[in-house]
């Protein structure tokens, strides 16, 4: 186990509405990423945050968005949901260090769009 | 970009068969290089990394050599179980750069039968 905990596990959303993901870092990492993972593909970054800023951002549309809390916990919001939208997404803490830094991942919530 | 290509799957295996599983990459700078493994219905665990050129990274009888001049990552275990069925992702890390987000693979599904 990582220390990486989010919630829900699942949800059901129809389009048009909007979602919230959160996430728990692992003690100790002040950074989280979140990834889209499409069935049957690899994860695509979404975005990064660091000491509550945004840090980078991969190639999603403005809504998605994000927010990192005091205690480095977070959320992903997703407005206007699409059919695509349906997908894993996955919450990855890390610790800056300069060098190769590792991130660890939670268990994901599997989104679905009707 | 940075990219990583994976060799294409589905690979399946006999118990204590051996595996490799080949990964190139393209980046600008110098990538951290890792191995992640996603079971069934679960997020991604960290299996190996390696942050320059010639490391070798090992883990439960997983072990993976970063080739600078073949750009290159392949896995590779002796003598697989029927447990290390899983998909396998390969992704790179650019170190030092604003967001260090993770690319991955579209990732290699094993399957060891006993």
């Amino acid at each position: 186990e990582t220390g990486v905990t989010q919630s829900p596990t699942h949800l059901i959303k129809t389009r048009g509405q909007q979602v919230t993901l959160r996430c728990s870092s692992q003690s100790g990492h002040n950074t989280v990423s979140w990834y889209q993972q499409a069935l049957g593909q690899g994860p695509q970054f979404i975005f990064q945050y660091y000491r509550e800023e945004e840090n980078g951002r991969g190639n999603f549309p403005p809504r998605f968005s994000g927010l990192q809390f005091p205690n480095y916990s977070s959320e992903l919001n997703v407005n206007a949901l699409e059919l695509d939208d349906s997908a894993l997404y996955l919450c990855a803490s890390s610790k800056v260090s300069g060098s190769g830094e590792t991130q660890y991942f939670g268990p994901g919530t599997r989104l679905l769009v009707l | 970009g940075d990219s990583v290509t994976q060799m294409e799957g589905p690979v399946t295996l006999s118990e204590e068969a051996f595996l490799t599983i080949n990964c190139t990459y393209t980046a600008t700078g110098y990538p951290s290089l890792f191995w992640y493994v996603q079971y069934p219905g679960e997020g991604l665990q960290l299996l190996l990394k390696a942050t320059k050129a010639d490391d070798k990274g090992s883990n439960k009888g997983f072990e993976a050599t970063y080739r600078k001049e073949t750009t290159s990552f392949h896995l590779e275990k002796g003598s697989v179980q029927v447990s290390d069925s899983a998909v396998y992702f390969c992704a790179l890390s650019e170190v030092g750069t604003s967001g260090s987000r993770l690319t991955f693979g579209e990732g290699t599904q094993l399957t060891v039968n006993p």
